[in-house]
């Protein structure tokens, strides 16, 4: 199992550009959770997916952030314009089940200069 | 007040020794809890769930306390290799079950 996928590994962009970060679940888990972390506020929750619809998107930090999930196996978290203080790593993980364990991909490491 | 807290450390034991990590978290309604492994510029990764009963896996022995909303994480005989952050997770309560909630980690350095 390839596990899960996340793209790009690092992105690096200039203050008000267009952020998109990619993710592929692990096949047949039906939920998917975008986090972010940084050394000031840990690890936090932004949304997650239940077979692809959102069902709490209460962590999302402002209107310039939005996730779709258009399949079971594509995920995307956007940022429009994006921040300096953006720069976080951004996690998606997965589950099987709403109490499963969860899977974390390696992350993607954004820097908004 | 934060919803899970613990005590950051870093904790820095010899080879060999027990270690105790602690947890408290503000959500009575919360019903399942974690403790997650984290290396350095890595993905968390699940340690073990954590049950009323308290469980062990191997040297490792995590214990719930509902009614102090207290949760631990005991390491004996520590390796090198135990060398991590060790994070506190609860679930967001009867009503979010999907969601859960991290503390801020705790920091172990086990030195030879």
């Amino acid at each position: 199992d390839a596990g899960v996928i996340q793209s790009p590994r690092h992105e690096v962009t200039e203050m008000g550009q267009e952020v998109t970060l990619r993710c592929k679940p692990i096949s047949g888990h039906d939920y998917l959770f975008w986090y972010r972390q940084t050394m000031m506020r840990g690890l936090e929750l932004l949304i997650y997916f239940n077979n692809n619809v959102p069902i709490d998107d209460s962590g999302m930090p402002e209107d310039r952030f939005s996730a779709k999930m258009p399949n079971a196996s594509f995920s995307t978290l956007k940022i429009q314009p994006s921040e300096p203080r953006d720069s976080a790593v951004y996690f998606c993980a997965s589950s099987f089940g709403q109490r499963g364990e969860q899977y974390f991909g390696p992350g993607t490491r954004l820097t908004v200069t | 007040r934060k919803e899970v807290e613990q005590d950051p450390g870093p904790f820095n034991v010899p080879e060999g020794a027990t270690v105790a990590f602690n947890c408290t978290y503000s959500n009575s309604a919360s019903q399942s809890f974690f403790w997650y492994r984290q290396d350095c510029r890595k993905e968390p990764k699940l340690l073990m769930s954590v049950y009323s009963s308290g469980n062990e896996d191997g040297r490792f022995t995590a214990q719930l306390n509902r009614a102090s909303q207290y949760i631990s994480l005991l390491i004996r005989d520590s390796k090198l290799s135990d060398s991590a952050t060790y994070l506190c997770v609860v679930n967001g309560g009867s009503s979010n079950t999907g969601k859960l909630i991290f503390g801020q980690g705790t920091t172990l350095q086990v030195k030879p």
